[in-house]
């Protein structure tokens, strides 16, 4: 079965400094992986994807995510964090679960405040 | 492109009754899926849509049902209600492909009495 860890449940981190969350998977085969963002009420939004190809992805509002096949990873970074990003980060991994079936699976989240 | 459009925003119900949600993807994708979201168990996957077919169900109860319409809208079905079903209901919609992402309404939020 595919899983994905979210270490962290809250990052804090000062406005202006570089902001990391952190994410790990496990799946069998190659897989398929996703950043979203999520502010209260309201629902997910994509940041970004990783397919294949470079390990480094960029995506909405200066966030970008480093894909690390050995390790497992994929950590989400801004390198300078603001007030407005503040919110509710998942990290997500689709895979072929079988029979060409595919699920798109999500951590716990982590809690992302950054602090003026 | 207008977005998805899930309603209604909130609902109140009591245990024992049945409730049906609605979700309208964005134009042109035929992938509807819809998530449960709670504080305890986070984002748990119920079930995905494809040309008004099923094509992957989570591990849920039968209480728990969906449909799929020819103009891809979505409805879910939730009957005899329980406390513990008391949650923000998430539908996202995407074009067909596993590298595809999933864009997401902004939910229901069920509450349960």
């Amino acid at each position: 079965a595919q899983s994905v860890a979210q270490p962290e449940d809250q990052v804090n981190v000062a406005e202006g400094n570089p902001l990391t969350v952190k994410c790990t998977y496990s799946v069998s085969g190659n897989p398929y992986l996703f950043w979203y963002v999520q502010y209260p009420n309201r629902g997910l939004q994509f940041l970004l994807k990783y397919i294949t190809g470079d390990n480094l992805v960029k995506g909405s509002y200066g966030f970008e995510a480093e894909f690390n096949k050995s390790q497992t990873s994929f950590h989400l970074k801004k390198p300078s964090a603001l007030v407005s990003d503040s919110a509710l980060y998942f990290c997500a991994v689709r895979a072929d679960t079988g029979a060409g079936s595919y699920q798109l699976t999500f951590g716990k989240g982590t809690k992302l405040s950054v602090i003026p | 492109k207008a977005g998805v459009t899930q309603t209604p925003r909130y609902l109140i119900k009591t245990r024992g009754q049945q409730v049906t949600l609605s979700c309208s993807p964005i134009s042109g994708h035929r992938s509807v899926s819809w998530y449960q979201q709670t504080p305890g168990q986070g984002l748990q996957f119920l079930f995905e849509y494809f040309s008004e077919t099923q094509r992957n169900k989570g591990n849920f109860p039968g209480r728990f049902s969906g449909r799929q319409f020819s103009n891809s809208r979505s409805e879910m079905n939730v009957s005899t209600l329980e406390l513990g079903d008391s949650a923000l209901y998430l539908c996202a919609s995407s074009s067909d492909g596993p590298w595809q992402p999933q864009h997401f309404g902004d939910g229901t939020r069920l509450s349960i009495l």
